[in-house]
């Protein structure tokens, strides 16, 4: 059964470095979202991506995020200057539409020193 | 934006004890769909079911959307069962999901 995938599982840096989370979403689907879980808390929605571009974006999405598709498979979330606060556990998803099932990615720990 | 409460927050069963767990939502919604996080933090799609009743072995799941709540069943249930159970719904644009705070559920032996 088709999956998305996440690497790596967990990324240790310190902080102002920058990370690149990469998913790489089931083939057929064309929307892909970045979700984050700090510990403990519920999962929050950061962005959604439709067509090259980003179709909507949480406040928590600011300057410091950008999303990228470098080529057919990978989806891309980089933090260009981590903070402390930036450690959570980022899950990617996909989806064949708008308002269809999302499958979720297993995550990576971003932890941030 | 839209509102998901789920509850009980926490619940606590013996192994082979049914329970059931609530998710409501504020407004109409195109998607539902529950989670369970395992021990790992791995998010487990269960259902997507924005409306109506589906069932997977000892799991089923009913969502009333003209009603705007959600019923996850669990029968019979073993200690793999532990761990949070999320429910999420669509948000107005149709694109992000909105999670509950989650309802941790620990089955003990």
């Amino acid at each position: 059964e088709p999956e998305v995938t996440q690497t790596p599982s967990h990324q240790v840096t310190q902080m102002g470095q920058e990370v690149i989370l990469r998913c790489v979403p089931i083939s057929n689907h064309l929307y892909f979202y970045w979700y984050r879980q700090i510990l403990g808390q519920k999962v929050e929605f950061l962005v959604s991506f439709y067509n090259n571009e980003i179709s909507e974006k949480s406040e928590i999405f600011d300057d410091q995020f950008s999303v990228e598709r470098p080529d057919g498979s990978n989806f891309t979330l980089k933090i260009r200057s981590t903070k402390l606060e930036d450690s959570a556990m980022y899950f990617c998803a996909s989806s064949v539409g708008i308002g269809r099932e999302q499958y979720f990615g297993p995550g990576t720990r971003l932890t941030v020193t | 934006g839209i509102q998901v409460e789920q509850s009980p927050p926490d619940l606590i069963l013996q192994e082979g004890a049914n329970s059931t767990l609530r998710c409501n939502f504020s407004d109409s919604v195109n998607n539902l769909q529950w989670f369970h996080q395992n021990p790992w933090g791995q998010l487990i799609n269960l259902f997507y079911i924005p409306s109506g009743t589906k069932q997977n072995g000892r799991l089923s799941a009913t969502t009333v959307a003209t009603e705007r709540y959600s019923l996850l069943y669990i029968s019979s249930s073993q200690t793999t069962d532990s761990g949070v159970y999320f429910c999420a719904v669509d948000s107005n644009s149709g694109y992000a999901l909105n999670f509950g705070k989650g309802t941790s559920l620990l089955v003990t032996p």
